[in-house]
Formats: C-alpha cells, structure tokens, sequence
C-alpha cells in the first residue's frame, strides 16, 4: 500500500524556520516526483513546490520561492522542505504529494495527511 | 500562471440527485486537469486526471468532461459519502494551479 506520512509542522515565529519530513512507503520512491501542498485555515489548496525523481530539478511557487527549499534522500525515502524567513501567512496545513509525470506536468495520486505549521508571534 | 475558477462556490443538492461543477481556465490547454475530493479534516483525493480519466477505485457515478477553458465533473447520483468539497487543478504549466473549490452540501 502506498502511504505517506508527513510531520514536523509546529509553532514557529515571524522570522524562523522549521523543516517539514515527508516518509514514503509502498512505491518505488526515487521514480516519481514529488509536491508540497499546502491549505490555510478555512481555505483552498495552494501548491508550494515539486521535486523530480532524481531531486535535480526543482520548482516553486513565487510566494515560497528564495525561503523555502525542497529536497529528497532517496536512500530513506523521504522528501523534505527547509522553511526559513517564515511569515503568518505561511500559516496552513502542509500535504506532501505523490506525483504522476505526464508529458505536460504532474498530478498528485497519494496525499499525506498533513501536518499543521502556524507561524505567530 | 493559469488561473483556475471553480462554479458554483457552494451546490446543494438532494441525495440522489445530480450535480454538475465547473471549472474554467484563464487560458486554453487540451486535458491536463484533476479533480480532487476533500472531505472535513482530511487530505484531498484524487478523482479524475486526464480531464476525464476516473483514479482507481472511484465509482463509475463519477465523471469528468471538458477541454479548451471549460471542464465539468459530474456526479450522477449523489450518495452520502459524496458530500465533500471538489478542487479541479491544472498541470498544464508550472505553477500547477487549483480551482476555489465547490462545496457540495445536502439540499
């Protein structure tokens, strides 16, 4: 069964950082991409970033880009995201996402659970 | 950025009924879009890819349609389970962009 299983969300203040993990089972990891979505409270889905199988190539969203840093070890499986500089309106539930390649871009097909950052003062 | 926009906000509809959700793009692209299910204090499910394409093990009372700016996921009779909120998103361009969302809720 694929599963992924997401932490290290917390309480951070304006300014700080915290690293996000991302534990995957169940699909042979190094071969599928990888996504960072996140949702603040009462609202949508907003994706923050992506990472190739490989972790060469990466993409982010304008309002994440030059803070935050995606990355992956695919020795363990797990795929992460450094947050520095963060802001209140960082404030959401952060999902990470199995990705599907299609010649175009990538969907999402396995969600983690997600876990909760909240940058306040 | 391919900006997504999802009709109605919120749908109420009758067990047992049809629904109809919308969702239009800023630009035109052929069938890079899923639709998403998310239920209260759960992560998103992936329904539909490809436009059309139902994700494994969602029921056939599912469907997607659509290509060029306008899509459309149907439900073709609304069970219980079905009411959720519904997210179309493009991966047609970076950034991967979501529609707001339409609630489904009980009429």
């Amino acid at each position: 069964e694929v599963q992924l299983l997401d932490s290290g969300g917390g309480l951070a203040q304006p300014g700080g950082s915290l690293r996000l993990s991302c534990a995957a089972s169940g699909f042979t990891f190094s071969s599928y991409a990888m996504s960072w979505v996140r949702q603040a409270p009462g609202k949508g889905l907003e994706w923050v970033s992506d990472i190739s199988g490989s972790g060469y190539i990466t993409y982010y969203a304008d309002s994440v880009k030059g803070r935050f840093t995606i990355s992956r070890d695919n020795s363990k499986n797990t795929v992460f995201m450094q947050m520095n500089s963060l802001r209140v309106e960082d404030t959401a539930v952060y999902y990470c996402a199995k990705e599907v390649y299609t010649q175009s871009g990538y969907y999402m097909d396995v969600w983690g659970k997600g876990t909760t950052v909240t940058v306040s003062s | 950025e391919i900006v997504m926009t999802q009709s109605p906000a919120t749908l109420s509809v009758s067990p047992g009924e049809r629904a109809t959700l919308s969702c239009r793009a800023s630009q035109s692209f052929s069938s890079n879009l899923a639709w998403y299910q998310q239920k209260p204090g759960q992560a998103p499910r992936l329904l539909i890819y490809g436009a059309s394409t139902r994700a494994t093990g969602i029921p056939a009372r599912f469907s997607g349609s659509g290509s060029g700016t306008e899509f459309t996921l149907t439900i073709s009779s609304l069970q219980s389970e079905d009411f959720a909120v519904y997210y179309c998103q493009q991966y047609n361009n970076w950034p991967l962009t979501f529609g707001g969302g339409t609630k489904v809720e009980i009429k």
